[in-house]
């Protein structure tokens, strides 16, 4: 069965320190990969997403992740983050099969505590 | 754009009793939405998928029979938990996917406790 693991669980970094999340998925194929953010008291936002093409994707906030399709990985990363960025982080794969059911699996999430 | 929202955002009701979520994309039309549940401190766990006029399609462990679901118009999806019991109390999230399109969009989820 496809699954994604997120092996910080939990991390604790200063402002202006340099961030990097990892996510491994186990499917073989083609996937479309994803880094949602759920900040405190709000909803899941998508953060940025891999389809094709350059492996390496900016999103929003700063926030970039490379696609490295030897290793099966979708790392996160931000290189100098903020108080704000403190929320939950998590890492979703998808598989482009075309049909109505292209299912998100969920990483496990890392919850990210930026001090002041 | 793509907003997705969710009411209530937060019940309580007793053990026995039967609670409905609903879930609306607002500026969209979404042939597919799906439902999740959330445990504190754990994963997004996909209940089941909602495609518009048709049954949904349950993820294995998940009690249909329990979890009803109708997805009745391109914009309105609903999740009712019959018979509630306390072990339901969770997190329930919704989204919703643009027809025609990968990325799925969420509402900001319903905390339901059964007392």
């Amino acid at each position: 069965a496809q699954s994604v693991s997120q092996h910080n669980h939990h991390v604790i970094l200063s402002e202006a320190a340099s961030l990097e999340l990892g996510c491994n998925y186990s499917y073989g194929g083609t996937v479309n990969l994803f880094w949602y953010v759920q900040y405190p008291g709000q909803h899941l936002q998508l953060l940025l997403k891999y389809f094709s093409g350059d492996p390496l994707v900016k999103g929003i906030k700063g926030f970039e992740a490379e696609f490295i399709k030897s290793k099966f990985s979708f790392n996160l990363r931000k290189p100098s983050v903020q108080w704000s960025d403190t929320a939950e982080y998590f890492c979703a794969v998808t598989r482009p099969s075309g049909g109505a059911t292209n299912k998100l699996i969920f990483g496990t999430g890392t919850l990210l505590a930026v001090q002041p | 754009g793509a907003v997705v929202s969710q009411h209530p955002s937060r019940v309580i009701c007793k053990s026995g009793t039967s609670v409905k979520i609903e879930c609306r994309s607002l500026d969209f039309q979404a042939t597919t939405m799906f439902w999740y549940r959330q445990f504190p401190k754990q994963s997004l766990m996909l209940m089941a998928t909602s495609n518009e006029g048709s049954k949904a399609t349950y993820e294995q462990g998940v009690e249909k029979d329990k979890f009803l679901i109708n997805h009745a118009s391109l914009t309105l999806s609903t999740l009712t938990v019959t018979s509630a019991h306390p072990e339901d109390s969770s997190f329930y999230i919704c989204s919703a996917r643009d027809t025609g399109a990968y990325e799925q969009y969420f509402g900001p989820g319903t905390r339901l406790t059964v007392t």
